[in-house]
């Protein structure tokens, strides 16, 4: 199957720090991209749709300015989480959308971010 | 956000049991996905339904998408130990370039060997 990779695996930061993930689809071309929040025990919530060359869609509920989306290329994509605080500690995952007859997701290995 | 319920939250069985565990939702969904997350992981891909009343297998998963388009349904058969995980049903509503996916609750599933 496609594969997607996200960079960190893992990230700790200070309070008031940005950090910033990528994710790249290794094998095929994604004009869109998705991001997900996952709290512990939870289900993944998504957070914004990212299209390349143009604006990220968020969900409601969802800073923008916050979270920062940059769909730069057909194969990456890069979620900046700015000024982070303690409630910002999640698992974050990334999926790529690949388009033709299973035209369906696939999933980054996800960032674990933790905010001190 | 909106999620899809999930049943049972959380299943124990012993190694060679069969598992059923089912997804349902008060709108219709035109693509069900199951997957599967393992700790510390994204969710892999287990099966994939395009039609309504579709039964597809993959190997010992079996996946049916309900008539009414509102549930599915995922079969785990003679389960081993490395069936533990969190499995999710996703629904997929919108065609075209959106295409966003709405998951579920979640199965958590624990396989005593």
């Amino acid at each position: 199957g496609a594969v997607v990779s996200q960079h960190p695996s893992r990230v700790i930061c200070k309070s008031g720090t940005s950090v910033k993930i990528e994710c790249r689809s290794l094998d095929f071309q994604a004009t869109t991209m998705f991001w997900y929040r996952q709290f512990p025990k939870q289900s993944l919530m998504l957070m914004a749709t990212s299209n390349e060359g143009s604006k990220a869609t968020y969900e409601q509920g969802v800073e923008k300015d916050k979270f920062l989306i940059n769909h730069a290329s057909l194969t990456l994509s890069t979620l900046t989480v700015t000024s982070a605080h303690p409630e910002d500690s999640s698992f974050y995952i990334c999926s790529a959308r690949s388009s033709g007859v299973w035209d369906t997701q696939y999933f980054g290995p996800g960032t674990r971010l933790t905010v001190l | 956000g909106q999620q899809l319920n999930q049943s049972p939250q959380s299943m124990f069985i012993q190694e060679g049991e069969d598992v059923s565990m089912n997804c349902t939702s008060s709108s219709i969904f035109n693509t069900w996905l199951w997957y599967k997350q393992e700790p510390g992981e994204g969710p892999v891909l287990l099966i994939a339904l395009y039609k309504a009343g579709e039964l597809t297998s993959n190997g010992r998963l079996t996946a049916q998408f309900g008539i009414t388009r509102k549930d599915s349904f995922l079969n785990i058969s003679a389960s081993i130990p490395s069936d533990v995980g969190i499995y999710f049903c996703a629904g997929l509503r919108d065609g075209g370039a959106t295409n966003k996916l709405i998951f579920g609750t979640g199965t958590l599933l624990a396989v005593q060997p």
